[in-house]
């Protein structure tokens, strides 16, 4: 099946640094890719929407110039955390979208803002 | 507007037992339905989906999910569950928007 890879696995960043994770899809090419926050015990909430060589769309509530997204290739899309916080310590999931309606889920990113 | 409910947080269940985890959907268009599976600490896995055709969908593990659209439900069952089977599980509906919308998650504790 097609498979989504997400780097890095955990990251420990201090207050006020910049984060990037990268999420690729490795045997298929991702027209949109998707990023998702993960609070402890709680569902995921979509961030964003990506798509290969356009703006994303993000969702509201979600500051797109602390959460900065490219998705420069059609199979690589970043995320970066710009100037965190501890607030922003979470589980960060991308998924690619293969064809028609199905999304691949990368492992997740834990982000802890120290 | 799309959603689903899944309205146990947590179902403990022994281990070899038949187990049903609920979830209910609201669509106002055609309704594609999923469940996912997330081990501790990882990403999602799909178990199956729903697109159309037949209303009883069998996925991977043993796991398989009956549509109902009188009852707006999309219920997952498992027969006989296993230690290994201990997991979180998401019912998602794909939003007009083409995105999936999540449920709370229900969480399986298979007790040997």
């Amino acid at each position: 099946g097609a498979v989504v890879s997400q780097h890095p696995s955990w990251v420990i960043c201090k207050s006020g640094t910049s984060v990037k994770i990268e999420c690729r899809s490795l045997d298929f090419q991702a027209t949109t890719m998707f990023w998702y926050r993960q609070f402890p015990k709680q569902s995921l909430m979509l961030m964003a929407t990506s798509n290969e060589g356009s703006k994303a769309t993000y969702e509201q509530g979600v500051e797109k110039d602390k959460f900065l997204i490219n998705h420069a290739s059609l199979t690589l899309s970043t995320l970066t955390v710009t100037s965190a916080h501890p607030e922003d310590s979470s589980f960060y999931i991308c998924s690619a979208r293969h064809e028609s309606y199905e999304q691949y889920f990368g492992p997740g990113t834990r982000l802890t803002v120290t | 507007a799309q959603s689903v409910t899944q309205l146990d947080s947590q179902v403990p269940v022994f281990e070899e037992a038949p187990v049903e985890l609920r979830c209910n959907y609201s669509s106002s268009v055609s309704v594609y339905l999923f469940w996912y599976v997330q081990y501790p600490n990882q990403g999602l896995q799909l178990l199956l989906k729903y697109l159309s055709g037949s209303t009883l969908v069998k996925g991977i593990n043993g796991f398989e999910a009956e549509f109902n659209k009188s009852q707006t439900s999309f219920h997952l069952r498992k027969p006989s569950v296993h230690i290994s089977d201990t997991a979180e599980y998401f019912c998602a509906v794909l939003t007009g928007a083409n995105n999936l919308f999540f449920g709370t998650g229900t969480r399986l504790t298979v007790i040997p």
